[in-house]
Order: structure tokens, then sequence, then C-alpha cells
């Protein structure tokens, strides 16, 4: 049980065009979806929190006008990278808690990530 | 004061090795403890939940001390495929109930 699916795994696109990445919770409701980025040799970093029908909250010196997040559905939420630039290159997880698991003490389930290059 | 602290390795060991790795963090407040394991280039896998005073599954053994605030993991009988990332993460993490990352210790078990 408890597991996410992310898509793509991987993208190479051109710098200026934007990228859309999908995170589905598959046998389970998620009405809250973290978006993390990990650059290499480096942790995970949490982006922004993604929750079902209300505005994404985002960490200090993430903008939210360029890594747009939907989560229009209790299994579905996107993240648009806009504008993409060299330095967006990274890899991008998502990650759920089953909603049926109510306490922040239960893990956290992650998608296989997207690997977005840039040029 | 990092939430974790874990000694990041390599921790090179050959084939059929015990290793351990430990993990101190700085939240008396933390209930829960997850153990992930991350190979290169891939996304964290959940390996083992802790919530009392330790766990076991199959070759792998975690050890809770709360009063030292400290959290170990044992491996016995090392494999090849062993060989990734692994990191310690209390929860709750932070304030949206996300879990919040260090960069975890590196094994590789060698043949």
């Amino acid at each position: 049980g408890a597991v996410v699916s992310q898509h793509p795994s991987w993208v190479i696109c051109k710098s200026g065009t934007s990228v859309k990445i999908e995170c589905r919770s598959l046998d389970f409701q998620a009405t809250t979806m973290f978006w993390y980025r990990q650059f290499p040799k480096q942790s995970l970093m949490l982006m922004a929190t993604s929750n079902e029908g209300s505005k994404a909250t985002y960490e200090q010196g993430v903008e939210k006008d360029k890594f747009l997040i939907n989560h229009a559905s209790l299994t579905l939420s996107t993240l648009t990278v806009t504008s993409a630039h060299p330095e967006d290159s990274s890899f991008y997880i998502c990650s759920a808690r089953d909603a049926r698991i109510s306490s922040y003490n239960s893990p956290l389930h992650f998608g296989n990530g997207t690997r977005l290059t840039v040029t | 004061r990092k939430e974790v602290e874990q000694d990041p390795g390599p921790f090179n060991v050959p084939e059929g090795a015990t290793v351990a790795f430990n993990c101190t963090y700085s939240n008396s407040a933390s209930q829960s403890f997850f153990w992930y394991r991350q190979d290169c280039r891939k996304e964290p896998k959940l390996l083992m939940s802790v919530y009392s005073s330790g766990n076991e599954d199959g070759r792998f053994t975690a050890q809770l001390n709360r009063a030292s605030q400290y959290i170990s993991l044992l491996i016995r009988d090392s494999k090849l495929s062993d060989s990734a990332t692994y990191l310690c993460v209390p929860g709750p993490g932070g304030s949206q109930g996300n879990l919040i990352f260090g960069k975890g210790t590196k094994l590789s078990v060698k043949p």
C-alpha cells in the first residue's frame, strides 16, 4: 500500500519553457502532498506543501509564481516549473501521507522523482 | 543546532559484515523516527518506523534511546544491495507535517 506515482521520471527542456510534473497517490487519498527538491550531494529540501482545495504553502526562498502548484483532487498534485532556467535543474520529488492516518507521526511515502535538466 | 546528526561516512564494509549507524536528534518531543534508504539518483524509501524502544525487520534492527536522544540502525550480514545512503528522520518534522532530512550516512558494501 501507500504507493505514490510521479511522472515524468526525467525531462530535458530548453531554457524559458515550462515543465509540468504530476504526483498521484495510487491507493490512498492525500489531503496534503509535499514537494521536495534535491541538488547533487545535498539533502532533500522542502519546497512547498500542497493542500487539496486551497493554496499551497511555500518555503522561504521558493518563488510561488515560478513553481506553480495545483492540488485539485485528493489523489493528484502538480508542480509546474515556469520559465525554467539551468539553475532549476534538479531532482524533484513529491511525497504524501495517507489521509486515513492523520498523525504527523506517520511516515511519508515518496514518488519516484523527476530529474529535470534545463539546457 | 541541526535536527539530526549522522556520521556522513562513507562506511566501506565487506559483504557479510555487521554495520551500525548512529543518529542523534535535537527535538526531545519527537515521537516517531524513520529510517529511509536512498539509492543514488533515486527517491528515499522507507526502511523502518520506530515508535517505541526499537524495531526489528529481518537483518535490520533499530534501537531508540530517548533519554540520550539517540537512535541506531544495525545491519547484519550486509549485502551488496545494502549499499545506499541511510537517512535518520525524526517525526513530526516541520510545522506543515513534512519530514526534515539531513544528508544521511553513506554505506558501501564491497564483495
